[in-house]
């Protein structure tokens, strides 16, 4: 069964310093990765996917991931963090079988 | 606005009682999932609906249903409530017909369940 881990609960980093929130997954297959953003009281928004082609993935608000094969891995990253980057991050894998599997989440918090 | 409404915000009810959760997808949009989101158990996929019909079954109660209708849009019944289905209920939709499903979900803003 596919599986989604976010190792870190919590990640803090200071605005204009560069943000990673990892992502690593377990999926029967080619992986479909996906990064999504949730906002206080707000429903999830689609950030970013990996479905084939070029690792680097640009997505909204200057997001990037990286799709790593070899380590399983699919690591949000900025360059510059934002303040209102602050929210919780969550990875999510779908399989073959259309069934979309979603990390636990990682609280990101930049500060001025 | 991802399309998705969900109705409505907020519902408080008591133990034992039944609640109905309704969702809308975005226009066009075929499939309809449901999660549940609370504090220690994360993001959890409940059932997928396609068309009418269902496709996917995750950690669902056997307290609880869905259905799809003609016109797309899901209903949630949860039953017998206990204290602990008091959660986040988020619906979202994707694959529109004669397009190759991008995957990507558009989630509804919630509906926040108190069960008192």
């Amino acid at each position: 069964a596919q599986s989604v881990a976010q190792p870190e609960d919590q990640v803090n980093v200071a605005e204009g310093n560069p943000l990673t929130v990892k992502c690593t997954y377990s999926v029967s297959g080619n992986p479909y990765l996906f990064w999504y953003v949730q906002y206080p009281n707000r429903g999830l928004q689609f950030l970013l996917k990996y479905i084939t082609g070029d690792n680097l993935v640009k997505g909204s608000y200057g997001f990037e991931a990286e799709f790593n094969k070899s380590q399983t891995s699919f690591h949000l990253k900025k360059p510059s963090a934002l303040v209102s980057d602050s929210a919780l991050y969550f990875c999510a894998v779908r399989d073959l079988g259309q069934n979309f599997v979603f990390g636990p989440g990682t609280r990101l918090s930049v500060l001025p | 606005d991802s399309g998705v409404t969900q109705t409505p915000k907020h519902l408080i009810t008591a133990t034992g009682q039944r609640v109905t959760l309704r969702c809308s997808p975005r226009s066009g949009d075929l499939s309809v999932y449901w999660y549940q989101q609370s504090l220690d158990q994360g993001l959890q996929f409940l059932i997928q609906y396609y068309n009418g019909e269902e496709r996917a079954k995750g950690n669902i109660l056997e307290r609880f249903s869905a259905q799809q209708f003609p016109d797309l849009h899901s209903e949630l019944n949860l039953s017998s409530l206990e204290l602990g289905d008091s959660a986040l209920y988020f619906c979202a939709s994707n694959q529109r017909e004669g397009i190759i499903s991008t995957d990507t979900q558009y989630f509804g803003p919630g509906t926040r369940l108190t069960v008192l």
